[in-house]
């Protein structure tokens, strides 16, 4: 079974452009989390959806950064304009209400502003 | 102060040996627990839940402490795929997870 699929795997930017990070949860999930990954900060929640509504979005840095989900299988985050902090590994997770912290991770995005 | 603390490491042990490393969160009414192990440059998985009596999966053996806040990993028997590093996960009650920067573990042969 295909896992959590992201894409671009490497994004590389420069700084006042537009990114936009994609994600294709697990089939089945209804729990979708988008993370942010830096040295300095460890591992953040941006934002989770339940069943294609946003739930909590209390760590999205700024207004520069946004989520959607129009539909089960696809999600976005979108960065604009992107700055040099925010480089990063984003990581997009999934998961079923029953096991909602058993969260499956994708492989991640790494960005790269500069 | 960080809502979940660990020591960085790296822990660097021999093959066959056993470690074992703690991690601290800060707020009294977390309710549930968690191990995440992540390897090098890829995403993060679940190791084990941690239950209030402490829990074993084979190798790995997780224990909480309400009263001092901390929970730790065991890890026997040490295997040269056990080398990643392990985060500690707080739940509140939400379905948020807390995650630690994380402990280094490296097993040498």
């Amino acid at each position: 079974d295909a896992g959590v699929i992201q894409s671009p795997r490497h994004e590389v930017t420069e700084m006042g452009q537009e990114v936009t990070l994609r994600c294709k949860p697990i089939s089945g999930h209804d729990y979708l989390f988008w993370y942010r990954q830096t040295m300095m900060r460890g591992l953040e929640l941006l934002i989770y959806f339940n069943n294609n509504v946003p739930i909590d979005d209390s760590g999205m840095p700024e207004d520069r950064f946004s989520a959607k989900m129009p539909n089960a299988s696809f999600s976005t985050l979108k960065i604009q304009p992107s700055e040099p902090r925010d480089s990063a590994v984003y990581f997009c997770a999934s998961s079923l209400t029953g096991r909602w912290y058993e969260q499956y991770f994708g492989p991640g995005t790494r960005l790269t502003v500069t | 102060r960080k809502e979940v603390e660990q020591d960085p490491g790296p822990f660097n042990v021999p093959e066959g040996a056993t470690v074992a490393f703690n991690c601290t969160y800060s707020n009294s009414a977390s309710q549930s627990f968690f191990w995440y192990r992540q390897d090098c440059r890829k995403e993060p998985k679940l190791l084990m839940s941690v239950y209030s009596s402490g829990n074993e999966d084979g190798r790995f053996t997780a224990q909480l402490n309400r009263a001092s806040q901390y929970i730790s990993l065991l890890i026997r028997d040490s295997k040269l795929s056990d080398s990643a590093t392990y985060l500690c996960v707080v739940n509140m009650n939400d379905y948020k997870l807390s995650f630690g920067a994380g402990t280094t573990v490296t097993v040498r042969a």
